[in-house]
């Protein structure tokens, strides 16, 4: 069975302290890891597709990357601004269905 | 533009009342999704649709009917519901149905049922 856990399940930084989130999966034959971002009662917000390991991608403050069974979302520098559940999905094989993770709550403090 | 827009924004409706919410699309997506996301969760695929087609019913109950009128436009038609169904309700759209494709969302319909 597909899974998708990500750590930690909440995290608070002070602005300007860089940190990372985790998103493992266990998944044979990934073809899409999906990052997104949700703010409290809205809908998740795209942010970036990592396809194969080796992969990286940047926008902003928020760098992912991608290795054989995990996914790190990079913040460097953030700012209260940030603070947002951040979710992890993933694709595989010919299903198109995104197994989504519980997220991770980050807030930060100004 | 990578918007999908829903309507209304909030939703309250009692158990005997038949409503609508509405999504549309202006990007060209030939792929349309509904989700349910209950609090502190990640969203539930409901319904897929793929060229006006429904390609996925994921167990829903029929209290739930989707529609799809055109390429841009995304229904989800409710009928006796239960407080349990109280939830957020996304709808997201894909260029096509395609493993690999990412999903872009809409900012979602609050629904209260009382």
């Amino acid at each position: 069975e597909d899974q998708v856990t990500q750590s930690p399940e909440a995290l608070r930084l002070q602005e300007g302290e860089s940190s990372s989130l985790n998103c493992s999966y266990t998944v044979s034959g990934l073809r899409g890891l999906f990052w997104y971002r949700q703010d409290p009662g809205k809908g998740p917000e795209f942010l970036f597709t990592l396809y194969s390991a080796g992969e990286e991608k940047e926008k902003e403050r928020l760098k992912a990357t991608l290795t054989k069974k995990e996914s790190f979302l990079h913040i460097t520098a953030p700012k209260p601004e940030d603070s947002a559940t951040y979710l992890c999905a993933v694709t595989r094989g010919s299903n198109y269905k995104l197994t989504f993770g519980k997220g991770t709550l980050l807030t930060v403090n100004p | 533009d990578t918007e999908v827009t829903q309507t209304p924004k909030h939703l309250v409706m009692g158990m005997t009342n038949k409503k609508s919410l509405k999504c549309e699309q202006h990007m060209g997506h030939r792929a349309m999704y509904w989700y349910k996301q209950k609090a502190k969760k990640p969203p539930e695929l409901m319904f897929v649709y793929s060229y006006e087609k429904l390609s996925i019913n994921e167990s829903v109950p029929s209290r739930f009917s989707p529609e799809c009128p055109n390429s841009s436009l995304l229904n989800l038609h409710l009928h006796a519901l239960q407080p349990e169904d109280s939830a957020l309700y996304l709808c997201a759209s894909s260029q096509t149905l395609g493993t690999g494709r990412e999903q872009y969302f809409g900012p979602g319909t609050r629904l209260t049922v009382t």
